[in-house]
């Protein structure tokens, strides 16, 4: 059974940073591109990044580039993602997802930006 | 970017009813589409991936159309566990793009 379990969330003040992970299990990790996506407080869903099986290419919905950084751990199974420069238009619950058709997703993690 | 308009953005439906939800998008996608149900409170859940197929263990109610810019989410008799939002995602461009969702609420 495919598993993604995202952790890292929490409160933090405008201009801070975060680091999200998620625990892989179930699947061959190292296979599948993963993806980061979001939804903020009663809004709909956004893409934010992903990530190619080997890490080798990497991309960003545009409000994000050059402040959030997408990676990954093949040997633990892990996929991260570096949120700096946060603002509060980040505040949302982040999911991680499997492959590039975004196909099973974690339960997400949330994330607050406020002072 | 790709923009994907979805419609409408809520219906109130009785239970039976059939139900259709359309996704168009700004520009051809082939058929790099998934439709995903959300519960309030819970994770998505994709119900159709590459445009018309049905995920495995996703109720036959459920079926969906559509290549290259017209997309369409069909439940065929919509039952009290169908109300929910749904939302469409294209995965074909660089940047992926969701629909802004469909409501389906009790009439």
């Amino acid at each position: 059974e495919v598993q993604l379990v995202e952790s890292g969330g929490g409160l933090v003040q405008p201009g801070g940073s975060l680091r999200l992970s998620c625990a892989a299990s179930g699947f061959t990790f190292s296979s599948y591109w993963m993806s980061w996506l979001r939804q903020a407080p009663g809004k709909g869903l956004e893409w934010v990044a992903n990530i190619k099986e080997d890490g080798s290419d990497k991309n960003y919905v545009d409000c994000v580039k050059g402040r959030f950084t997408i990676s990954r751990d093949n040997a633990n199974k892990s996929l991260n993602l570096q949120m700096n420069s946060l603002r509060a238009e980040d505040t949302a619950v982040y999911y991680c997802a499997r492959g590039s058709t975004v196909g099973e997703w974690g339960q997400g993690t949330l994330v607050t930006v406020s002072s | 970017d790709i923009q994907m308009t979805q419609t409408p953005s809520s219906l109130s439906a009785s239970v039976g009813d059939r139900v259709t939800i359309t996704c168009r998008a700004s520009q051809g996608i082939r058929n790099d589409l998934g439709w995903y149900q959300q519960k309030p409170g819970k994770a998505p859940k994709r119900l159709i991936y590459s445009a018309s197929n049905l995920q495995g263990g996703v109720p036959s109610r459920f079926s969906a159309s559509g290549s290259g810019t017209e997309f369409t989410l069909t439940i065929s008799s919509l039952q009290p566990e169908d109300f929910a939002t749904y939302y469409c995602l294209q995965h074909n461009s660089y940047s992926y793009t969701f629909g802004q969702g469909t409501k389906v609420q009790i009439k």
